[in-house]
């Protein structure tokens, strides 16, 4: 079955633009996570959706960030106004929460985001 | 502060040859504790989840110990082969809403034929 899948896979803007990242879950996973992963750094946690529940967004780092999950499916993660130290690969994690404490997340390959 | 270390952040080993990686956490309520493989380029794999209760567990040639007193874990990679070059992270979820995972920087392992 598809596991799952983020697009772009290589992003390249302008410091100020405006980026837009997608990523499609597993078919009926409810939770849904984002991480940032930069340059030499360990996984960053940003921000997490479980089913109708508000999201989680503890973990974004400013307002410049937001997302959206539309659907209980599809999510995209924005960056308003980029700055070079986003740079960074975004990664999408899935997960089926079943409320096992053992609950595995599936991680998808990944959007390497260069902000020049 | 919940965090997860690992040592050493990198290793080269001959193919064929054994190592242990070692992670030391501080995440309380502990929930669960996994490793993942992380090859270049691409998202990280699920190797093996331990809750507290548990002390080993095996995944082929990897076996992960985990010791909920001292809070360390470690992952053995038995007759390393090429393919086992990667990032090996150690992650751990803590008891708390959410099932949110606090990440190790990582180690990255290359393996020399």
């Amino acid at each position: 079955g598809a596991g799952v899948s983020q697009s772009p896979s290589n992003k390249v803007t302008e410091k100020g633009k405006d980026v837009e990242l997608r990523c499609d879950p597993i078919s009926g996973h409810t939770a849904l996570y984002w991480y940032r992963q930069s340059l030499g750094q360990g996984l960053e946690f940003l921000i997490y959706f479980q089913g109708n529940s508000a999201p989680d967004k503890s973990g974004l780092p400013s307002d410049r960030f937001s997302a959206e999950r539309t659907g209980g499916s599809v999510s995209t993660l924005t960056i308003q106004r980029t700055q070079q130290e986003d740079s960074a690969v975004y990664l999408c994690a899935s997960s089926l929460y079943t409320g096992a404490i053992t609950d595995t997340q599936y991680f998808g390959p990944g959007t390497r985001l260069t902000v020049l | 502060k919940n965090q997860v270390e690992q040592s050493p952040q990198s290793l080269i080993i001959l193919e064929g040859k054994n190592c242990t990686l070692q992670c030391n956490y501080t995440v309380s309520p502990f929930s669960n504790l996994r490793w993942y493989k992380q090859d270049t380029g691409r998202g990280p794999v699920s190797l093996t989840i331990m809750t507290f209760s548990e002390n080993t567990k095996s995944n082929g040639r990897y076996t992960a110990t985990l010791d909920a007193d001292t809070k360390q874990s470690s992952l053995h990679i038995t007759a390393s082969q090429l393919s086992d070059s990667a990032s090996y992270i150690c992650v751990v979820s803590g008891r708390a809403a959410g099932n949110k995972l606090t990440f190790g920087g990582g180690t990255r392992v290359l393996v020399k034929p």
